[in-house]
């Protein structure tokens, strides 16, 4: 159960678009198509932003999308705005009812 | 609306057990499945471990395997995680989440801060 690797820092300006990736393994993000991103404000909860690679949950913004290839899982957040600013987290099934998380990303609005 | 409230933290000496709830209401707990996820300080997430809807499988992440028992009570909606032989580096933010269909959480609690140390 080795964690997915994820960028530790991104940043962008507003109006702009940023991409997040998510690597991983033919065992987690490349065989499965259950990869799930969450954005967590510091000090709060994770809240889920993308399901199932590229499914938006009702009250997110269409600005977030999701999309995979092979083993890499990407977040792009387009239209920045100061209240993207947030650690993300992508998230993959791994098999066997087990799942593994990315390291994080800390999305900077500059 | 759906709320999970964790109770249970605090500090705990190293090898000692600690039991976390999480309190459910606003949905129909008896029908999803319920998972711990942790997050030391300053780290990210780690999945810790799934309980089916009705108790019937559980799984574990490999850190906490043999040491952690999650277990449910649906007349009382309440999700459990009995925690032993604790480590230092067990010490971290508990959250209980809510499973959708074993595919992704999509409720989470506001967590409750265990601390491992001597």
């Amino acid at each position: 159960q080795s964690a997915l690797t994820q960028p530790a820092s991104v940043s962008g300006s507003p109006g702009q678009s940023i991409t997040i990736s998510c690597t991983g393994t033919s065992s987690d993000v490349g065989n499965y198509n259950l990869v799930s991103w969450y954005q967590q404000h510091p000090g709060k909860a994770p809240t889920l932003m993308i399901y199932e690679v590229i499914e938006r949950p009702s009250g997110v913004s269409n600005r977030f999308s999701g999309s995979k290839s092979g083993n890499t899982a990407s977040l792009t957040i387009s239209g920045l705005q100061a209240e993207d600013e947030a650690d993300y987290y992508c998230c993959s099934y791994a098999g066997r009812s087990t799942w593994v998380f990315g390291g994080g990303t800390k999305l900077t609005v500059l | 609306q759906v709320q999970l409230v964790e109770s249970g933290g605090g500090v705990v000496q190293p090898g000692r057990s600690l039991r976390l709830s999480c309190a459910a209401s606003g949905f129909t707990f008896s029908t999803y499945g319920m998972h711990w996820v942790r997050q030391a300080p300053g780290k990210g997430l780690e999945w810790v471990a799934i309980i089916w809807y009705d108790g019937s499988n559980k799984y574990y992440g490999d850190s906490v395997k043999g040491r952690f028992t999650i277990s449910r009570d649906n007349s009382n909606n309440t999700l459990y995680l009995q925690m032993d032989s604790l480590r230092a580096e067990d010490t971290a933010v508990y959250y209980c989440a809510r499973d959708k269909l074993r595919k992704y959480f999509d409720y989470w609690g506001q967590g409750t801060l265990v601390t491992v140390s001597s």
